[in-house]
C-alpha cells in the first residue's frame, strides 16, 4: 500500500523567509504532483514531476523529485502572504504500469505567511 | 489546463434523502474519473474510480450501495449519496485526466461539492 507523508503539517512563517516542505512516499513511483488548496476551494495543480532529479520552478516555488530517496521537496523563497494555503503532494502508480489510478495524497501542509 | 466542472457547489439536505453530484469534463473526454472525499482540515481520500460504460471501482471501506456512481458518457460522471446521514457531510471532489496532455498522469479537479446533511 502506497503511503505518502508530508511534513510539516502546519507552518507559520514571516514574509521574506525561506522554507521547505517535504514529501516522502513508501513505494516505487516515478510521478509526483504538488497541488495548492485555498480554504473552501478545490485543488490547483502546481507541479508535475515525472523523473528522478526533476526540478521545476514557478515564481517563488520550486519543486524537486528524488525517486531513489522517495522524496520530493517544495521550496518557498522569500515568502509572501499570497502563498498562504494548504499544499498537498500526491503520488501515483508508476507510469510504466499504465498510471491509470487515482493519486494518493499526503495529509497536506497548512501554510500561513504573516506580514 | 483541462477544465472539470462540478455541480452543485453546495447542497444541504435532510437525513434520509439522496443527493446527486455531477462532474463534467468541459473541454476533453474522460474515460476515467475519480471521486474523492475530504473532511475538514484533512487530506483527500479516494472513494472510487468511475469508468465510462462500466461499473465503478470502489476503494476499500467505501459502500458501493451508498455511493452510487454512473459514468454514462465520456464527459459526465455522477455520484449519488443515497439515504444520506450527517456523517456523510463532507467536501466531495471529482477529478479526471486529459489524455491530450500526454501520459503525465496529472489529475485536474472540479470545484468540489460541499454536502451538509441535517
Amino acid at each position: 500500500e502506497l503511503k505518502v507523508e508530508q511534513n510539516p503539517l502546519f507552518l507559520s512563517m514571516q514574509e521574506g523567509k525561506n522554507y521547505t516542505i517535504y514529501c516522502n512516499y513508501s513505494t516505487t513511483s516515478d510521478r509526483l504532483y504538488w497541488y495548492r488548496q485555498d480554504p473552501g476551494k478545490s485543488l490547483e495543480s502546481l507541479f508535475v514531476l515525472l523523473s528522478n532529479g526533476a526540478v521545476k520552478q514557478e515564481g517563488r516555488l520550486m519543486a524537486s523529485l528524488d525517486t531513489k530517496a522517495r522524496l520530493s521537496t517544495l521550496h518557498i523563497t522569500a515568502a509572501v502572504h499570497d502563498l498562504s494555503a494548504t499544499y498537498f503532494c500526491a503520488v501515483g502508480q508508476t507510469l510504466a504500469r499504465g498510471g491509470a489510478d487515482g493519486l494518493t495524497f499526503g495529509k497536506g501542509t497548512h501554510l500561513i505567511i504573516q506580514p | 489546463g483541462a477544465v472539470v466542472s462540478q455541480h452543485p457547489s453546495r447542497v444541504i439536505c435532510k437525513s434520509g434523502t439522496s443527493v446527486k453530484i455531477e462532474c463534467r469534463s468541459l473541454d476533453f473526454q474522460a474515460t476515467t474519473m475519480f471521486w474523492y472525499r475530504q473532511f475538514p482540515k484533512q487530506s483527500l481520500m479516494l472513494m472510487a474510480t468511475s469508468n465510462e460504460g462500466s461499473k465503478a471501482t470502489y476503494e476499500q471501506g467505501v459502500e458501493k450501495d451508498k455511493f452510487l456512481i454512473n459514468h454514462a458518457s465520456l464527459t459526465l460522471s455522477t455520484l449519488t449519496v443515497t439515504s444520506a446521514h450527517p456523517e456523510d457531510s463532507s467536501f466531495y471532489i471529482c477529478s479526471a485526466r486529459d489524455g491530450r496532455t500526454g501520459n503525465t498522469g496529472e489529475l485536474f479537479f472540479g470545484e468540489g461539492s460541499r454536502l451538509t446533511v441535517l
